[in-house]
């Protein structure tokens, strides 16, 4: 079965640190892989989707950036960190059902930039 | 731009009571719909799912309505348990520059009292 891992759980960072959150999914291949944002109270937000290697898609312009080193492996990163960045992040990677394109989220991870 | 919406953001039932979930949604092009439930703390859990072919779906405990000619969705939980207190999140599925986009709602908190 697929499974998909995403750490660190929670994470505490000064503003200015860099980031790198790390994401990879086990059981399929060539699989479409996301990352959202959720603030608070809030919706999910769209940052990146990758359908393979080394091809990337950014939502909305932000502070951040992704890279997939590998099939199964989704990287978000920051050299910088703002105040703003502060959310809970998920990784997410999606398979066609017999309806549609089913999204898959990861465990998240609570990032607070102080 | 299009967007996904909710028209309430809390609702509370009793346990054993009957849930109904609504949202709104306003791509006129979007043809499939999925809800996610959403723990404190964790990823979005996929619950359910329908095309826009459909009017109904039922699953166990759960019915998705889609009305078309309003753009309307709704999740039917029937016995609500405490279980079920969670934010749900329904989810517009539509083709963007050549990839199926997924389009998240706000989110409704469903606080379920026994």
């Amino acid at each position: 079965s697929q499974t998909i891992h995403q750490w660190p759980a929670t994470l505490v960072q000064p503003v200015g640190s860099p980031l790198s959150l790390e994401c990879t999914v086990e059981g399929t291949s060539n699989p479409n892989l996301y990352w959202y944002r959720q603030a608070a109270g809030r919706g999910l937000q769209l940052l990146f989707y990758s359908v393979g290697i080394g091809q990337i898609s950014s939502e909305v312009p932000q502070n951040l950036s992704a890279s997939r080193p590998q099939d199964r492996q989704f990287i978000l990163s920051s050299k910088k960190l703002l105040l703003s960045d502060s959310g809970f992040y998920l990784c997410a990677w999606s398979v066609q059902g017999a309806m549609g394109e089913k999204l898959f989220f990861g465990s998240g991870t609570q990032l607070s930039v102080l | 731009g299009e967007s996904v919406g909710l028209h309430l953001p809390t609702l509370s039932v009793q346990e054993g009571d009957n849930s109904i979930i609504n949202c709104a949604y306003s791509n006129s092009a979007s043809d499939y719909f999925i809800w996610y439930k959403q723990e404190s703390g964790k990823g979005p859990q996929f619950i359910i799912d329908i095309r826009s072919n459909m009017d109904k779906r039922q699953g166990q405990r759960v019915t998705v309505l889609l009305n078309k000619t309003v753009k309307h969705l709704s999740l039917q939980i029937a016995a609500t348990q405490p279980g079920d207190s969670a934010v749900y999140f329904c989810a517009e599925n539509y083709m963007n520059t050549g990839f199926q986009k997924l389009v998240f709602g706000t989110g409704t908190r469903l606080l379920v009292s026994p």
